[in-house]
């Protein structure tokens, strides 16, 4: 048990639509990241939040957004869904520090299935 | 990048072996952490070892670290059918964690 929760666990959308998945972040975390993972891949970073501000981004278009909120939860959003967003997106809180970041705690994930 | 890459790929042995997994990767670090990953679900931090560190346990797990080399190896001792699972690799530095494709490990009972 983490103490990270993401909501909905599943979730199936058509070619176009929006989607935003939510994750709430474990207390005393000052950082969230979101992942994407497909089928037998590895994790994916998409971004960071770090005191609601962004402050890394992988290599993921800007339907990619997010958000981070004063008590840590965060929000993805994806606009204008495409077959290839089908994926477990993980989302993991962590303290971030002078020594670089620490342990990451992940979420369950969101299974986001597009049709 | 920053990514760790994991060798190898896919790793199967009897259950009471020993299972070696590397990670190699490019860039000067804070630290490097270890994780696994039952099928579908999310990610498990095992063990962070500092970029100062050599050698770091925790139960069955051993995990070495190499700056000069810039590789890492996590060891688990005595597998069993449980420690099935995925195992990846991330380096920190200045940017955030960046994981590889991982180790598919198959503990057959």
């Amino acid at each position: 048990e983490t103490g990270v929760t993401q909501s909905p666990t599943h979730l199936i959308k058509t070619r176009g639509q929006q989607v935003t998945l939510r994750c709430s972040s474990q207390s005393g975390h000052n950082t969230v990241s979101w992942y994407q993972q497909a089928l037998g891949q590895g994790p994916q970073f998409i971004f960071q939040y770090y005191r609601e501000e962004e402050n890394g981004r992988g290599n993921f278009p800007p339907r990619f957004s997010g958000l981070q909120f004063p008590n840590y939860s965060s929000e993805l959003n994806v606009n204008a869904l495409e077959l290839d967003d089908s994926a477990l997106y993980l989302c993991a809180s962590s303290f971030s520090g002078t020594g670089g970041i620490g342990e990451l705690f992940f979420g369950e994930g969101s299974r986001l299935t597009v049709l | 990048s920053q990514q760790g890459e994991e060798d190898p790929q896919a790793l199967s042995i009897q259950e009471g072996e020993n299972a070696t997994m590397n990670c190699s990767y490019k860039t000067s670090i804070n630290n490097l952490q270890w994780y696994r990953q039952n099928s579908g679900r999310g990610l498990v931090h095992l063990i962070l070892i500092r970029s100062n560190e050599r050698e770091k346990h925790s139960g069955r797990l051993r995990v070495t670290l190499d700056t000069s080399k810039k590789s890492s190896s996590l060891l688990i001792t005595a597998s069993r059918a449980a420690d099935t699972a995925s195992y990846f690799c991330a380096v920190s530095g200045n940017t955030p964690l960046v994981f590889g494709k991982g180790t598919r490990l198959s503990v057959i009972a």
